[in-house]
């Protein structure tokens, strides 16, 4: 079955960085999109960003763009997402997605999340 | 960037009852690219509908999506008591990919 396990959360202080990674199996990884999604203490989703399945395309959300960097190693079945310059703002679960098959912006499995928390 | 704006923010109902959750876009949606999504506290979200009106695998026909363009609804038929969780549209048209704030769906 569909699995994706997400690590690397942790509390860090503003202005450092953190690398997540999704591991995952029980699909062909190196076919489907990919994305990164959070969510803030009590609050709504947020989508993050998305990689295509070989890598090439990328896109950010407006709020990430610039301190973010989404990748994926298809060789070890993980995604990634870079987090750079942290702010107390992106202090969140993340979870990362798997886009369904031929309709990749929709996120049909999901992981468990990894809480990121950014305080001083 | 397309904002989604879900009503109501809570609706209380009870078992049985039927369910209506709204999602409203500010631009046109093409193409249907809408989904809905599930949540229960403490899960991660859980696909329901996608292309405004398809179901998941697995998921019961008490669910239905309808809509186009910028209206959208989510609709609950006999509501049953795992049902009520926060409910999230999402866009995919075009890109960043938004979600709308949430509706709480709770027990009346």
């Amino acid at each position: 079955q569909v699995q994706l396990v997400e690590s690397g959360g942790g509390v860090v202080q503003p202005g450092t960085s953190l690398r997540l990674s999704c591991a995952a199996s029980g699909f062909a990884f190196s076919s489907y999109t990919m994305h990164w999604v959070r969510q803030a203490p009590g609050k709504g989703l947020e989508w993050v960003a998305i990689i295509s399945y070989d890598g090439s395309s990328k896109y950010y959300a407006d709020s990430v763009k610039g301190r973010f960097t989404i990748s994926r190693d298809n060789s070890k079945n993980t995604l990634y997402l870079q987090m750079n310059s942290l702010r107390a703002e992106d202090t969140a679960v993340y979870y990362c997605a798997r886009g369904k098959w031929l309709v990749r912006g929709v996120l049909d499995y999901w992981g468990q999340g990894t809480l990121v928390t950014v305080s001083s | 960037e397309i904002v989604l704006t879900q009503s109501p923010g809570t609706l209380s109902l009870s078992p049985g009852e039927r369910a209506t959750l709204s999602c409203r876009a500010s631009q046109s949606v093409s193409s249907s690219y809408l989904a809905w999504y599930q949540q229960k506290p403490g899960q991660a979200p859980r696909l329901l509908i996608f292309g405004a009106s398809s179901r998941a695998t697995g998921i019961p026909d008490r669910f239905s999506g309808s809509g186009s363009w910028t209206e959208f609804t989510l609709t609950i038929t006999r509501l049953e008591p795992e049902d009520f969780a926060v409910y999230y549209c999402q866009q995919y048209d075009i890109s960043p990919f938004t979600f709308g704030q949430g509706t709480n769906l709770e027990i009346k």
